[in-house]
């Protein structure tokens, strides 16, 4: 069955580094794979978007990257700021509807 | 705009209660979603609608029903409510014509059945 993994155990990294988090898949052959951003008690937050055919993509302080031969996606924050604190979950989407997700990673940035 | 609301934000039910909860997003997406997020575990889908009046299961979707009568709206029903759906429910909305179809979700109701 399709799976995604996420590192269940939280990172923890100063602030001003960079932040790098990884989502591992199995059994699928994405379209498009999403991250999303979910702090306490609030509901994900869509961040960005890479297609299947694209090696990298960069929003301001963030860089995705996805290797469909791993099957792995890497998500970095560069200059990490406590305000980055938060769950972070990645979800894989192919061509029809439905999109599945991870369980997330927890980021802490200390100052 | 609101974008996705979501009532109510908690609630505590008996084992065999139903209830209903509500969604509604003010963006006119085509597409809604609900989903069960468990401690450990990735966003599940319940059940899901491409538009007005279709509707289909996703990948847990005993023990509940939707309809979905307007584009705004999209409640989910809990016919009978057991400790196993204990858990933080999210309604998601999003535009067919968005490549990837990016979803913007509501703010979560904690269900809590005894």
């Amino acid at each position: 069955s399709q799976k995604i993994e996420q590192n269940s155990e939280a990172l923890n990294i100063q602030e001003g580094k960079t932040a790098t988090l990884t989502c591992n898949y199995t059994n699928y052959s994405p379209a498009y794979l999403q991250w999303y951003r979910q702090d306490p008690g609030r509901g994900p937050v869509f961040l960005l978007l890479i297609r299947e055919n694209e090696k990298e993509k960069r929003k301001e302080r963030l860089k995705v990257t996805f290797d469909t031969t791993l099957k792995q996606s890497l998500f970095h924050i560069t200059a990490s700021q406590p305000a980055d604190s938060a769950t972070y979950l990645c979800a894989l989407k192919g061509g029809g509807f439905k999109t599945i997700f991870g369980a997330g990673t927890r980021l802490f940035v200390k100052a | 705009n609101a974008g996705v609301t979501q009532t109510p934000k908690f609630q505590v039910l008996k084992t065999g209660q139903s209830m209903t909860l509500q969604c509604a997003q003010d963006m006119n997406h085509e597409y809604m979603s609900w989903y069960r997020q468990d401690p450990g575990m990735g966003l599940r889908l319940i059940h899901y609608s491409v538009g007005a009046g279709i509707t289909d299961q996703g990948e847990v979707p005993n023990g509940y029903n939707v309809s979905r009568s307007t584009t705004e709206d999209f409640p989910l029903r809990l016919l009978s409510a057991a400790p196993s759906q204990t858990s933080v429910y999210f309604c998601a909305s999003s535009y067919r014509g968005t490549e990837g179809n990016e979803q913007y979700f509501g703010p979560g109701t904690r269900l809590t059945v005894t």
